[in-house]
């Protein structure tokens, strides 16, 4: 179909809170990686899914972040017991090769935590 | 491990000046690099990307960038910059194919009329 859809486009959560955040990648494309800007910090990796081998995760800052792509094809970001500096825009991409064709990217979902 | 470097956070020209924004890497090999721009309210848009071959690369929208192995650098430039050039720009680097993509810390450009 059409682009990279995430959803929520917005969400707000209290501190302490988990969160789930959805990517719908561009069907057919094998690669999906999610990535976190805040103000000035750029676009932080977080997460990597290439096909059926196993995640590159090293980009995960805490324990309490986790993702998980099912049947190759949406991918979910949990946010377990929310903090204030996890206040960010989380964006997905996904991109039709080994990751290394053009990435393309979602909306993103703007998450504040109060 | 491979890092990204943007060395200015903010650039401003004149419209009509032409541009250099400026991309360091660390990796050693020669990596996968790319140069996005996030234009205000909108998604990420690849410009241009280097796997291999001729240094100088051509992109969308009049850019272009070169690829110099010497000093791990892949500037990106533009001879004379719109306003509508003004957005976020990022440099991205992938160490082999297949690797994942990380990206530099951006560098907003503010176009002067």
């Amino acid at each position: 179909g059409a682009g990279v859809s995430q959803s929520p486009s917005n969400k707000v959560t209290e501190k302490g809170k988990d969160v789930e955040l959805r990517c719908d990648p561009i069907s057919g494309h094998t690669a999906l990686y999610w990535y976190r800007q805040s103000l000035g910090q750029g676009l932080e990796f977080l997460i990597y899914f290439q096909g059926n081998s196993a995640p590159d995760k090293s980009g995960l800052p805490s324990d309490r972040f986790s993702a998980e792509r099912t049947g190759g094809s949406v991918s979910t970001l949990t946010i377990q017991r929310t903090q204030q500096e996890d206040s960010a825009v989380y964006l997905c991409a996904s991109s039709s090769e080994a990751g290394l064709a053009e990435q393309y990217f979602g909306p993103g979902t703007r998450l504040t935590v109060t | 491990a491979q890092s990204v470097t943007q060395p200015d956070i903010h650039i401003t020209v004149s419209e009509g000046a032409s541009l250099e924004l400026r991309c360091n890497y660390s990796y050693g090999a020669t990596p996968y690099l790319f140069w996005y721009v996030q234009s205000p309210g909108q998604g990420l848009q690849l410009l241009l990307k280097y796997f291999s071959g001729d240094t100088l690369v051509q992109g969308i929208k009049g850019f272009e960038a070169e690829f110099k192995r010497s000093q791990s650098s892949f500037n990106l430039r533009k001879p004379s910059v719109h306003w509508s050039d003004a957005a976020e720009y990022f440099c991205a680097v992938a160490r082999r194919w297949g690797d994942k993509i990380i990206f530099g810390k951006g560098t907003r450009l503010h176009i002067l009329p």
